[in-house]
């Protein structure tokens, strides 16, 4: 069962950037905060992940809160490819649970 | 780098009849997962195998499913006999160790009739 909240849907202008927002309110200290993207058609697709500092890779920035309650997704600067359902997951690392619990996402509409 | 790749990419059967479904993993990932996306629900996980052996098979619906991973390389995927509400996409998935990123394949589309 999905242990996040996402907003069902938002739209973006194409050079702007995305803020998208999760709640993950009950997640526990070993739990790290992954988010995958699947855009139509494709299988799902790594974005970036952390645990209590922020990240940042060549797709994307992750935000963590200080009470890692609440995380959000940056894009900076979307494009008409970006449109996808994005996904916040939460996994622990230190137990004997490897699979991804995918929730409903976000999907992310790009406008030009 | 090759990714992962599945075959057949789509599928339409018969309901009763039997579909095996293949994912080879990236070259070197001894962690493979199946999921699959029934249709109007979320992406739901089916088994993990590490090598050959079958480390959760918590997600599996039912005995009409059979996962095997001879030899640590590629991974079948059997349903039999398949049923209408077997409809869906089925994705796999490898990974370099246990807590590393998963890359997926396209997945299989498959329709039962």
């Amino acid at each position: 069962d999905a242990k996040t909240t996402q907003p069902t849907s938002m739209d973006c202008a194409e050079g702007r950037a995305a803020n998208l927002p999760c709640n993950h309110s009950t997640i526990s200290g070993n739990e790290y905060v992954y988010w995958y993207r699947q855009i139509h058609s494709q299988g799902p697709q790594y974005i970036i992940h952390g645990l209590k500092n922020n990240e940042t890779n060549e797709m994307a920035s992750l935000i963590i809160t200080e009470d890692r309650k609440s995380s959000t997704l940056i894009l900076p600067h979307a494009t008409l490819r970006d449109t996808a359902v994005y996904y916040c997951i939460v996994r622990a690392i230190s137990s004997n649970d490897y699979k991804l619990s995918f929730g409903a996402g976000t999907t992310v509409t790009v406008r030009a | 780098e090759a990714g992962v790749t599945q075959f057949p990419s789509h599928s339409v059967i018969e309901k009763g009849q039997t579909v095996t479904l293949r994912c080879d993993p990236i070259s070197g990932h001894d962690n493979l997962y199946w999921y699959r996306r029934v249709m109007g629900k979320e992406i739901k996980f089916l088994l993990h195998f590490v090598k050959e052996s079958k480390q959760d098979e918590s997600g599996m619906p039912n005995n009409r499913f059979l996962a095997e991973r001879t030899g640590g390389t590629y991974s079948t995927l059997k349903v039999q006999p398949a049923e209408l509400e077997d409809s869906g996409v089925y994705f796999c998935a490898s990974s370099q160790g246990r807590y590393n990123e998963q890359f997926f394949g396209p997945g299989t589309r498959l329709t039962v009739l």
